[in-house]
């Protein structure tokens, strides 16, 4: 699986919307761009997915720059709930040669949210 | 839907001795995964099962094992424990083995190794 790159940590104001980056240069045609977080004392869980277009669902949106090389998990107002470390990883989806049932987790972004 | 469920949440155990760890997926879900998660090594992948059988495996030694039963649910198993075993294990569960689909995790279990 291809690697990904994401700052250490970061911070917001609560109510603002916050953009966690993650680069992602060696990105394949086949790789979707999945997003987890984990709150702290709890097991990582799933905020969103895609694979070209942007997408949004109910926790966030993800957005997915043109070339693929980058994307952007977008919050759109943080609450002190959103305080987690997320984690963008990218899976292969080939239903041959593609990944296996495990997730390959970096280090994440920590993101600190400020009442 | 129930989800995810790890037990024991907590774990105090010695050096040498072994401990047993058990997960149940989420009902319908074929696939159970398990991770140990360190403050200096992250979240690593440890073993992966899939209809009872151990589809993939990360790079840990032979003294983690694991199994899966027929109704999905599943054991690791640490055996001659040591300091730095000392970790919160997660597992996790999909409908099946393929990249594409979203993993549920546990809470995990702590486990201490004194």
């Amino acid at each position: 699986d291809a690697k990904t790159t994401q700052p250490n940590s970061m911070e917001s104001n609560e109510e603002e919307p916050v953009h966690l980056p993650c680069n992602h240069s060696t990105i394949s045609g086949t790789d979707y761009i999945h997003w987890y977080r984990q709150l702290p004392s709890q097991g990582p869980e799933y905020v969103i997915h895609g694979l070209t277009s942007n997408v949004n669902n109910r926790m966030a949106s993800l957005a997915i720059a043109e070339d693929r090389k980058s994307s952007t998990l977008i919050l759109h107002r943080a609450t002190l709930r959103d305080a987690a470390v997320y984690y963008c990883i990218l899976r292969d989806v080939r239903p041959y040669g593609g990944s296996q049932g495990n997730l390959i987790f970096g280090k994440g972004t920590k993101l600190s949210v400020k009442p | 839907k129930a989800g995810v469920t790890q037990t024991p949440r907590y774990l105090i155990k010695t050096r040498g001795q072994q401990v047993t760890l058990s997960c149940s997926p989420i009902s319908g879900h074929r696939s159970v995964s398990w991770y140990q998660q360190t403050p200096g090594q992250g979240l690593q992948f440890l073993f992966e099962y899939f209809s009872e059988t151990q589809r993939n495996k990360g790079n840990f030694p032979g003294r983690f094992s694991g199994r899966q039963f027929s109704n999905s649910r599943s054991e690791m198993n640490v055996s001659t424990l040591e300091l730095g075993d000392s970790a919160l294990y997660l597992c996790a569960s999909s409908l099946d083995s393929r990249g594409r689909e979203t993993q549920y995790f546990g809470p995990g279990t702590r486990l201490l190794v004194l």
